[in-house]
């Protein structure tokens, strides 16, 4: 049973879009959410992350949007360029516990 | 940079026979881990290693084992394997650093594990 719920599986955007996905989780011990991007090939590997005592954390065109409240957290990918072409694992975990729960991936695809 | 090398990017193994799945990581990481990947399944965790000769069990460590000598080398293996094991196998490693938020972790490419 998955600990961490990601949607959509999958998703195409054109160049210059806006991606999002979209992550819920129930365990309310978790208290660090973090992002991976994984290119074909390669193992995954950070992209960006937050912790829930903020709302919302910013770098560059990737953005995480949070919703305590709502045990929700989002990846909204900013002006879509085909290099992000990927699959994006969100994951969470209690600060103090190493070992991450991961959602189940989302391939985006950037149409040029 | 974090370097994590597993040492088969391809495995093809038969029915039963014991496999050895090898990683090394060369940043003096206290934490290594196995993942398991399946599409529409994500990372699921095998095992995870905290010091030398320490290990816990993950969330699917039924059929695997793990060995870790060194703390370079963290070792994956199948006593006995089977087809439900063909899998892409992902090694981890991170810093102790008191905090997940601190210790991102690093993975390897990948080995790819056909059990036929």
């Amino acid at each position: 049973q998955q600990q961490v719920k990601q949607s959509p599986q999958s998703l195409i955007v054109q160049k210059g879009g806006i991606s999002i996905i979209n992550c819920a989780y129930e365990n309310t011990a978790f208290d660090y959410f973090p992002w991976y991007q994984q290119f074909p090939g390669k193992g995954p590997a950070l992209l960006i992350a937050i912790r829930p005592d903020v709302s919302e954390k910013k770098e560059g065109r990737f953005t995480i949007s949070f919703n305590k409240s709502a045990k929700q957290f989002s990846l909204h990918i900013m002006d879509s360029q085909p290099g992000d072409s990927a699959t994006y694992f969100c994951a969470a975990s209690p600060l103090d516990d190493y070992k991450l729960s991961f959602g189940a991936g989302t391939t985006v695809t950037v149409r040029a | 940079d974090v370097k994590v090398t597993q040492s088969s990017r391809y495995l093809v193994k038969r029915t039963g026979e014991k496999v050895f799945l090898e990683c090394v990581q060369d940043m003096d990481h206290e934490n290594m881990f196995w993942y398991r990947q399946d599409p529409g399944l994500g990372l699921r965790l095998i095992y995870f290693s905290y010091d030398v000769k320490m290990k816990e069990k993950g969330d699917i460590p039924e059929g695997y084992s793990v060995s870790r000598e060194k703390k370079e080398r963290f070792s994956l293996i199948l006593e006995s394997a089977s087809t439900n094991q063909t899998s892409m196998y992902l090694c981890a490693s991170s810093l102790d650093s008191g905090s997940s938020y601190n210790s991102p972790l690093h993975f390897g490419n990948g080995t790819r594990l056909t059990v036929t």
